[in-house]
């Protein structure tokens, strides 16, 4: 069985101060492939970052950086100097090689007030 | 545009109608998804297409629901005798098939569906 636990159901921050979501998976496949999405009051889901289970490089892009643990099953995803555009919710997900679909976790909503 | 779109965006029908969502995908993916996503949950997946073939579908979708890709494009969402607990938002995604180099799922904006 696969699935994925974001722990917090709501974070709230301050404009510039940095804030990480924590994201646990579980699955049986030895290759498979994390994602974090982000989802605005306008409802759209937006991509926002693909890992491959094979890669365990962190990546930093702009103010967003990830961090891959294979050893315990974690893709955090940490945001720097957050501003209010920011105010989202977040999910984390997870494909294994043989899935059909994206397994998502219940999200973490993130409020960042100036 | 070449992203995902999804009519309508928003649907209020009476308890028992039939309502139908359409979902047009990016062009050149083969793989359709429809997700369901309720208040304060995650996307629900509901079902699956690559190509014209519907290959799962997932133990929420009740015999009221149905689907079809007729030709591999755009896709439809059928529900039946529509309840209370259909209330939702009907996410639709399109990606290139997994073990791609791109494997993510884009999204379409949804279409929220209310009924009384």
């Amino acid at each position: 069985a696969q699935k994925v636990t974001q722990a917090q159901t709501e974070i709230s921050v301050v404009e510039k101060e940095d804030v990480t979501l924590d994201c646990v998976y579980e699955t049986r496949d030895t290759t498979y492939y994390l994602f974090w999405y982000k989802q605005p009051p306008s409802g759209e889901l937006v991509f926002l970052i693909r890992r491959n289970s094979f890669d365990e490089q962190n990546e930093i892009s702009g103010r967003y950086s990830w961090n891959f643990q294979k050893s315990t099953s974690s893709f955090n995803f940490t945001i720097t100097a957050s501003q209010v555009v920011d105010s989202a919710v977040y999910f984390c997900a997870l494909i294994g090689q043989a899935g059909t679909a994206l397994i998502f976790g219940k999200g973490t909503t993130l409020s960042v007030s100036s | 545009d070449t992203g995902v779109s999804q009519d309508p965006r928003h649907k209020i029908t009476k308890r028992g109608q039939n309502v139908t969502f359409r979902c047009d995908p990016i062009s050149e993916h083969n793989r359709l998804y429809w997700y369901r996503q309720t208040l304060g949950q995650g996307p629900e997946f509901l079902t699956y297409f690559q190509n014209e073939a519907q290959l799962e579908k997932s133990r929420l979708l009740s015999d009221r629901f149905s689907a079809e890709r007729p030709k591999g494009s755009f896709s439809t969402l059928e529900i039946q005798r529509t309840e209370q607990g259909d209330s939702a938002m009907y996410l639709c995604a399109s990606s290139l098939p997994t073990g791609s180099m791109n494997t993510e799922a884009f999204f379409g904006q949804g279409t929220r569906l209310t009924v009384v």
